[in-house]
């Protein structure tokens, strides 16, 4: 069964580079085509998409977040990874990878969807 | 960006009712429509896909229908387990968004 596994800092400073990595076990993503997204979540508040990648290594990327946001895929390790630059207060939230296998850009057996859920690592941007 | 709007923001219920809330996209998303629950402290859970497919798992007392702009989900007969916050999600068009969720709480 495959499942994501999302680590990196807990605390940062304000105009750090924030990075995250989500491992997936179970199963390689070098195997399959993989559709993977970060979202985030103030606390008490609700759910903000950042971004995806293909394991093809196609990305897109929400506008709200700028030229800050960058999402990379490693097939050889399983892992895929989010940077976001120049943090602020404003960054902190939890933290989701999130996905679904068996999809492209043209397809996605659960219409883009995500079945597979880290279970999401607090990130506090704190000076 | 498809803004999406779910009412209400919460309801209160009690176990055995059934409810129903709704969930509107700014513009047409056809049935590009996903339900995720999500309980205090977890990663959200997929429910429904694609505006009214059950996924593998998830108890019948949960439907969901619409196309277009509106949407709805229903749970009929109310568990314990289902006191929840309830998000949906367009996958339509970049960037994916959410609505803003509705929390079922225990009346």
């Amino acid at each position: 069964q495959v499942q994501l596994q999302e680590s990196g800092p807990r605390l940062m400073e304000p105009s750090q580079t924030l990075s995250l990595t989500c491992s997936v076990s179970g199963g390689s993503i070098s195997s399959a085509s993989y559709y993977l997204t970060w979202i985030r979540q103030p606390a008490g508040a609700g759910l903000e998409w950042i971004g995806r990648i293909y394991t093809s290594g196609s990305t897109s990327y929400n506008p709200s977040l700028g030229s800050r946001v960058t999402i990379s895929v490693d097939t050889s390790t399983s892992d895929f990874s989010l940077k976001l630059t120049s943090v602020t207060a404003a960054d902190t939230a939890v933290y989701y990878c999130a996905g679904a296998r068996d999809c492209t850009e043209d397809s996605c057996p659960l219409g883009w969807a995500s079945d597979l859920w880290g279970q999401g690592t607090m990130v506090t941007v704190s000076s | 960006d498809i803004q999406m709007t779910q009412s209400p923001s919460s309801l209160s219920a009690s176990v055995g009712d059934s409810v129903t809330f709704t969930c509107r996209a700014s513009e047409t998303i056809r049935t590009f429509l996903n339900w995720y629950q999500q309980k205090p402290g977890k990663a959200p859970t997929l429910l429904i896909y694609r505006a009214s497919t059950l996924q593998t798992g998830v108890p019948s007392r949960f439907s969901g229908g619409g196309y277009g702009t509106d949407f709805s989900l229903t749970i009929s007969g109310l568990q314990p387990e289902d006191f929840a916050t309830y998000y949906c999600q367009q996958s339509y068009n970049m960037p994916l968004t959410f609505g803003g969720g509705t929390n079922v709480e225990l009346k």
